[in-house]
This record gives structure tokens, C-alpha cells and sequence, in this order.
């Protein structure tokens, strides 16, 4: 167990609508990581959080924002789903660094599917 | 753009053989290099990882990779699988700035 929640595990959303996906960071850790694993690939880093504020983005368009609280814990949010969004959506926390990526701990993901 | 490539996707061994899996990646900087694992149904977790200094870094339950800075690559071995061992296992790679890139991953399969 890494301490990492995710909410919900499954869900099945149709084109156009939005979903918000939910992580809980292990306890001492203030940054906060998404990613996006489609089938058969490996997990593609869609933006971090750090003390609340974006730290950095990967190659994903607006419609995937994100939010960090005060308790380090973190959505996830997509607007105007599309059949591609499909995807295991992982989040990771870690040791409070701010700015170089060490470790990861994973949760286990919440897995959308759009129909 | 950072990229990793992992040359199998699948490998089956039986238990008490050796495995390797390549792992090379594209940057010529300076590399912070991981091997994640998913056992079945379980999270991504780390296996090893590897900053700075010696190239031959050992993690848990046996597994060891070697950092070829010429080569770029990173290497995962062990030089006796067992049944346990069978997994998805992922390299990664952290340039600069905070994220990781992923390869595709490996699916090993060990036959007991």
C-alpha cells in the first residue's frame, strides 16, 4: 500500500461530458502528479501539482485542468470527453521536492471509459 | 522531445532463467533513470532507480540495471526469475523539470 487514494476506481462517461477524478496524497507529501495510461502503453505525465500551484504540463490540451488543496489532495478534471480520453488516469505523490522528480508513489487508478 | 524504448513488450521465461530487459532512452543530459513494476492488480512501484554515481544500482527482491551513459541505455537484470516475478515492468526517465517519462512497458510472464 503506498497511502495514494483514488476515486473512483471505474467509471463510464459519454462524448461531450465532463468527469473529475479525485487523489489523496500520502500523508507528508505536498506534490501531487497525474498521468494517463491507455492501453498498452506506458503512463504519459499530464501536469503536477505543487503547494497548490501547476508545476508543470505535459502534452494535454486545456480541457484537462486540475486542482491541489490545502491538504495536498488533487482532482483531476475533463471536459468535452472524447472515445480517446479512455484511459487508466494515475496519480502519484511525492516527497516534498517541489521542482526534481525522485520517487513516485502510485495509487491504482481510476479507470474511464468513454463511450 | 525526452522518449524511452523498451524492445520487448512481451517475454516469457520459465523460473530459474535469466532476464534482461532493454530500456534505452533519448537525452543527452544529465538522466534521473527508474524501473517501475505492476504486479497484477496491484499500483505502479519502484523497483530501482538510479541519480548518480555507481552505473550498477540494485533494488529490491534481486533485480539490478546498469546505467550505460554511452549507450543510453538502462538495463534491467536478474539473473534467476521466479514465479512471483511475473508483472508489467516500465523504465523511466527524468531529465529535467518534474516529470517522468514512461516507456511502453514489458509484460513478463514467468512459466512455473
Amino acid at each position: 500500500e503506498t497511502g495514494v487514494t483514488q476515486s473512483p476506481t471505474h467509471l463510464i462517461k459519454t462524448r461531450g461530458q465532463q468527469v473529475t477524478l479525485r487523489c489523496s496524497s500520502q500523508s507528508g507529501h505536498n506534490t501531487v502528479s497525474w498521468y494517463q495510461q491507455a492501453l498498452g502503453q506506458g503512463p504519459q505525465f499530464i501536469f503536477q501539482y505543487y503547494r497548490e500551484e501547476e508545476n508543470g504540463r505535459g502534452n494535454f490540451p486545456p480541457r484537462f485542468s486540475g486542482l491541489q488543496f490545502p491538504n495536498y489532495s488533487s482532482e483531476l478534471n475533463v471536459n468535452a470527453l472524447e472515445l480517446d480520453d479512455s484511459a487508466l488516469y494515475l496519480c502519484a505523490s511525492s516527497f516534498p521536492s517541489g521542482g526534481t522528480t525522485g520517487e513516485l508513489f502510485f495509487g491504482e487508478g481510476s479507470r474511464l471509459t468513454v463511450l | 522531445a525526452q522518449s524511452v524504448s523498451q524492445h520487448n513488450h512481451h517475454v516469457i521465461l520459465s523460473e530459474a532463467a535469466s532476464l534482461e530487459l532493454g530500456c534505452n532512452y533519448s537525452y543527452g543530459g544529465t538522466v534521473n533513470l527508474f524501473w517501475y513494476v505492476q504486479y497484477p492488480g496491484q499500483h505502479l512501484q519502484l523497483l530501482l532507480k538510479y541519480f548518480s554515481g555507481d552505473p550498477l544500482v540494485k533494488g529490491i527482491k534481486g533485480f539490478e540495471a546498469e546505467f550505460i551513459k554511452s549507450k543510453f541505455s538502462f538495463n534491467l537484470r536478474k539473473p534467476s526469475v521466479q514465479w512471483s516475478d511475473t508483472a508489467e515492468y516500465f523504465c523511466a526517465v527524468n531529465a529535467r523539470g518534474n516529470k517522468l517519462v514512461f516507456g511502453a512497458g514489458t509484460i513478463l510472464r514467468v512459466k512455473s
